[in-house]
C-alpha cells in the first residue's frame, strides 16, 4: 500500500530514557514533517525537513532531533525523555512545501501516529 | 492565544441531518486554509484546501467555504453519516513554513 507509516505504534518508557520513532513514505515526496498532538488535541509541528533543509520550530527542545537516512524517511529522536513528552506524535510528508503557479497548495499526507506514554 | 479558533467544540447530530463548524483565524499574512478530518486514533486526512483566491470547494458532501476578508471558513457537511465522526481540523498556513492548526471540532453523528 502507497501510505505513511510510523513504527513504533505504542511507546511506553521511563523517564530519562532515549528513544526513536521511525517514519517512512513511499509516496515518493521529497518533503516530511512531525507533529505532536498533545492531550488537547492540538496538533504542533515540530520540524519540515526536505533534502535541502530542515524547519525546526523554536519552540521545541534540542532533546528532540530529526534524522533522516534517505528521502523516504525522517525518524525522531528523542533524548532524556520528560513526562511532558508524553504525546501522539505523526509523521507527514507533501510533494514540496510552495504553492505552485495555479495556487494549489500541495497536500499532506499523514501516518497512523505513534502513542508515547513516558512514566 | 491560539490564531485559528474553532466552533462548536463538540457538535452530535443525527444520522442524515446537516451541519456546519466554523473556523475563525488571525493568522497574518494568508496563505491557505485546508480541513482535515481526524478519526479517532488515526492521523488527520485532508479534506479541502482553499487559497486566498478560492472562496469554496466541495468534496463530495463537504463544502468548505472561506472569506478572506473577514478571516472566516465554514466546513459544511451534507446528509451525514455514522463515519462523519470524527474530529475536523481547521488548519491556516501563513506562509511558507507556518501552519497554524486549530483544537479541532469533535463530531459524533447519532442513528
Amino acid at each position: 500500500d502507497t501510505a505513511v507509516s510510523q513504527t513504533p505504534k505504542y511507546l511506553v518508557t521511563q523517564m530519562g530514557n532515549d528513544k526513536s520513532i521511525k517514519c517512512e513514505q513511499n509516496l515518493g515526496h521529497d518533503t516530511m514533517y512531525w507533529y505532536k498532538q498533545d492531550s488537547k488535541k492540538f496538533l504542533k509541528i515540530m520540524f519540515s525537513y526536505n533534502n535541502k533543509e530542515l524547519i525546526i520550530n523554536e519552540t521545541v527542545p534540542n532533546r528532540f532531533s530529526p534524522k533522516s537516512p534517505d528521502k523516504a524517511h525522517l525518524n525522531l529522536h528523542i533524548n532524556s525523555l520528560e513526562l511532558g513528552d508524553s504525546a501522539v506524535y505523526f509523521c507527514a510528508s507533501s510533494q514540496g512545501m510552495r504553492i505552485s503557479t495555479s495556487g494549489v497548495s500541495e497536500t499532506q499526507y499523514f501516518g497512523p501516529g505513534t502513542r508515547l506514554l513516558v512514566l | 492565544k491560539n490564531q485559528v479558533e474553532q466552533s462548536p467544540q463538540s457538535l452530535i447530530i443525527l444520522e442524515g441531518k446537516n451541519c456546519t463548524l466554523q473556523c475563525n483565524y488571525t493568522v497574518s499574512p494568508f496563505s491557505n486554509l485546508r480541513w482535515y478530518k481526524q478519526d479517532t486514533g488515526r492521523g488527520p486526512v485532508s479534506l479541502t484546501i482553499m487559497t486566498f483566491s478560492e472562496n469554496t470547494k466541495s468534496n463530495g458532501r463537504y463544502t468548505a467555504t472561506l472569506d478572506a476578508d473577514t478571516k472566516q471558513s465554514s466546513l459544511h457537511i451534507t446528509a451525514s453519516q455514522l463515519s462523519d465522526s470524527a474530529s475536523y481540523i481547521c488548519v491556516v498556513s501563513g506562509g511558507e513554513h507556518d501552519m497554524r492548526f486549530g483544537a479541532g471540532t469533535r463530531l459524533t453523528v447519532k442513528p
